[in-house]
C-alpha cells in the first residue's frame, strides 16, 4: 500500500460525457502527480501540482483539467470523453516539488477509465 | 530531453541475480537516473535512484558506468515476485518536477 488513494477504481461512461478521478496524496506530501497509461501510449505524464499551485505540464488536452485542493487532494477531470480517452489514470504524489532529483514518487492503484 | 534505452524483454530464473542494462548517452551532468518497476495491475513502484556512484537498497542495487552513459539495475536473487515492467528514467537536471516513463524492460523469471 502505497499510501496514495484514488477514486473510482473503475469507471465506464459514454462518448461525450463529462467525469472526475480523485486522489488523496500520502499524508504529508505536497505534490501530485497525474499520469495517463494506454495500450498504445504507455504511461503518459500529464500534469502536476505542488502544495496547491501548478508545477509542470506534459501532453495533457485541452479538454482535461486538474486542481489542487488545500487539503491537498487533487482532481482529473475529463470532458468530451472519446474512445482513445479510455486508460488506466494514475496519481502519484511526492513529498518536494522536484520528484526529478528528490526521488521517489508514490503512485496509487489507478483509476481504469472506460469510453464506450 | 534526454532519452534511455532498455532492451523490450529479458527472462531469468527464479533465484538467479539479473541485471537490466539502460543506456542513456545523452545523459548530462546533472540527470539523475531512476528505476521503478510495474508489477500486473498496479501503479508503478519506486526501485531506486542515483547520480554518479553506485546505490545500494534493500530491493536492488544500481551500478552506474563511469562515464555514466549507461547504468544497470541489479536483482540479486529474482523471485516470481519481481516479474514486472522496469522503466529506467532520466530526471530532466537538477530542478526536474516530471519523471518521464518509456516502454521499459518487461521483466519474465520463472521456475
Amino acid at each position: 500500500d502505497s499510501g496514495v488513494t484514488q477514486t473510482p477504481k473503475h469507471l465506464i461512461t459514454a462518448t461525450g460525457q463529462r467525469v472526475t478521478l480523485r486522489c488523496s496524496p500520502r499524508s504529508g506530501d505536497l505534490s501530485v502527480y497525474w499520469y495517463q497509461q494506454s495500450l498504445d501510449q504507455g504511461l503518459q505524464f500529464l500534469i502536476q501540482y505542488y502544495n496547491g499551485e501548478e508545477r509542470a505540464k506534459g501532453n495533457i488536452l485541452e479538454r482535461f483539467s486538474a486542481q489542487q485542493f488545500p487539503d491537498l487532494h487533487s482532481e482529473l477531470n475529463l470532458s468530451s470523453l472519446e474512445l482513445g480517452d479510455s486508460a488506466l489514470y494514475f496519481c502519484a504524489s511526492s513529498v518536494g516539488g522536484l520528484a526529478g532529483n528528490t526521488g521517489e514518487l508514490f503512485f496509487g492503484e489507478g483509476s481504469r477509465l472506460t469510453v464506450l | 530531453d534526454a532519452k534511455t534505452t532498455q532492451p523490450n524483454s529479458m527472462e531469468s530464473n527464479e533465484e538467479e541475480p539479473v541485471h537490466l542494462p539502460c543506456n542513456h548517452s545523452t545523459i548530462s551532468g546533472t540527470d539523475y537516473i531512476h528505476w521503478y518497476r510495474q508489477l500486473p495491475s498496479q501503479g508503478p513502484e519506486y526501485v531506486i535512484h542515483g547520480l554518479t556512484s553506485n546505490v545500494n537498497n534493500r530491493m536492488a542495487s544500481l551500478a552506474i558506468a563511469e562515464d555514466r552513459k549507461s547504468s544497470t539495475l541489479i536483482l540479486h536473487r529474482a523471485t516470481l515476485r519481481d516479474a514486472a515492467v522496469y522503466y529506467c528514467i532520466l530526471s530532466y537536471g537538477g530542478t526536474a518536477s516530471k519523471l518521464t516513463f518509456g516502454t521499459g524492460t518487461r521483466l519474465q523469471v520463472t521456475l
